[in-house]
């Protein structure tokens, strides 16, 4: 069974720095592509960030590029979302997600359970 | 950005009712178009990708069709646990973008 269990999200101040890892297993991890998608509180689905299977193709959306950084360490399965120059606007719940063999026209199937960002002060 | 449009924001219907969901593309997508469903507290989950292709385990009374701007979201007979907030999304450019969610309600 497929399975991704993010970790690492909490309350952070405005201006400041967070890493979320996402552990996967249950499929060959370096043969797929990885995403990151959040949700604000009550609010809908925001893609931020894919990474192809190798590591060596990245891809943001405009809100986070230059602020975070996508990785993958294929040796242990997990996927990385470096999150610097912290907003208000970047809370939300993050959710890591499998994709596509390919980074090109990714669908996410299936989704972790999700880890909590709150950046207030 | 592509940006895509849901309607209704809010289905109200009965168990049993053929419910369809609607979503719109600002430019043509092909049939880069993929559906999930979110209950609350809970991941979003795959139910077609491709416009049309069910996705495994997913069950039958969900069907999905539509190809270039325009596309839909089908439940033949709507269950009890079908009510959930449903958004569609964009896989043919990025940065890949979801509509602003369909909220199914009990009548």
């Amino acid at each position: 069974e497929v399975q991704l269990v993010e970790s690492g999200g909490g309350l952070i101040q405005p201006g400041g720095s967070l890493r979320l890892s996402c552990a996967a297993s249950g499929f060959t991890f370096s043969s797929y592509a990885m995403s990151w998608v959040r949700q604000a509180p009550g609010k809908g689905l925001e893609w931020v960030s894919a990474i192809s299977g190798s590591g060596g193709s990245t891809d943001y959306a405009d809100s986070v590029k230059g602020r975070f950084t996508i990785s993958r360490d294929n040796s242990k399965k997990t996927l990385y979302l470096q999150m610097n120059s912290l907003r208000a606007e970047d809370t939300a719940v993050y959710y890591c997600a499998k994709g596509r063999i390919t980074i090109s026209n990714n669908w996410f199937d299936p989704w972790g359970q999700g880890t909590l960002v709150t950046v207030s002060s | 950005d592509i940006q895509m449009t849901q309607s209704p924001s809010t289905l109200s219907a009965f168990v049993g009712d053929r419910v369809t969901i609607t979503c719109r593309a600002s430019q043509s997508i092909n049939n880069y178009l993929n559906w999930y469903q979110q209950k609350p507290g809970k991941a979003p989950k795959l139910l077609i990708y491709a416009a049309s292709s069910l996705q495994s385990g997913v069950p039958s009374r969900f069907s999905g069709s539509g190809s270039g701007t325009d596309f839909t979201l089908t439940i033949s007979s709507l269950q009890p646990e079908d009510f959930a907030i449903y958004y569609c999304q964009q896989s043919y450019s990025t940065p890949w973008t979801f509509g602003q969610g369909t909220k199914v309600e009990i009548k």
